[in-house]
């Protein structure tokens, strides 16, 4: 799977967007973008994932670059429980190879 | 149903104790798995299973056994530890380990090893 890179920490405003950037310019064609985030002493929760396309759900939004080579999540307006350490993970689009590779993760704190 | 089950929460064993940690789901998922987690360090997987067949052993040290005896049910025996194997153990599903099919993960067992 191909690695990413993560700012270690971020600080964002209770009520502001937090733009969460991942790193992956060694990404493969068929390999996805998966964003998870793990609030402290729970499991990693899934928050949003991706191809090419840029992606909305109720949690958040996905943008990947055109060339794919990076993307960036957004919470459009943080809260406090949103405080948590948020992993951006490539994953190869191919059965049989199921693994789900954790990088180091950026600690995000919402600040009140 | 969407959750993952794990049981027990917390677990303190000596180095000479064999004991067992269960995870279960009723989502229907055919796709199981073990990540082992150290403090401030991020999940590190250990185990794959699929439709109850192991699939991927990422250099496990054999102290660590996975057992997956139906598609609901995923246990790791745990014989001999060591003090450094003591971590969070999290157990997750996907409906069928395909890659576009997001992983529900468990709260975790924390293993403290004495």
């Amino acid at each position: 799977d191909a690695k990413t890179t993560q700012p270690t920490s971020m600080d964002c405003a209770e009520g502001r967007a937090a733009n969460l950037p991942c790193n992956h310019s060694t990404i493969s064609g068929n390999e996805y973008v998966y964003w998870y985030r793990q609030i402290h002493s729970q499991g990693p929760q899934y928050i949003i994932h991706g191809l090419k396309n840029n992606e909305t759900n109720e949690m958040a939004s996905l943008i990947i670059t055109e060339d794919r080579k990076s993307s960036t999540l957004i919470l459009p307006h943080a809260t406090l429980r949103d405080t948590a350490v948020y992993y951006c993970i490539v994953r190869v689009a191919n059965f049989g190879n199921e693994k789900l590779t954790f990088g180091t993760g950026t600690r995000l704190t919402i600040i009140p | 149903d969407t959750e993952v089950t794990q049981t027990p929460k917390h677990l303190v064993m000596g180095m000479t104790n064999k004991k067992s940690l269960k995870c279960e789901q009723h989502m229907g998922h055919r796709a199981m798995y073990w990540y082992k987690q150290k403090a401030k360090k991020p999940p590190e997987l250990m185990f794959v299973y699929s439709y109850e067949k192991l699939s991927i052993n990422e250099s496990v040290p054999s102290r660590f056994s996975p057992e997956c005896p139906n598609s609901s049910l995923l246990n790791l025996h745990l014989h001999a530890l060591q003090p450094e194997d003591s971590a969070l153990y999290l157990c997750a599903s996907s409906r069928q380990g395909g890659p576009n099919e997001k992983l529900f993960f468990g709260s975790g067992t924390q293993l403290s090893v004495l």
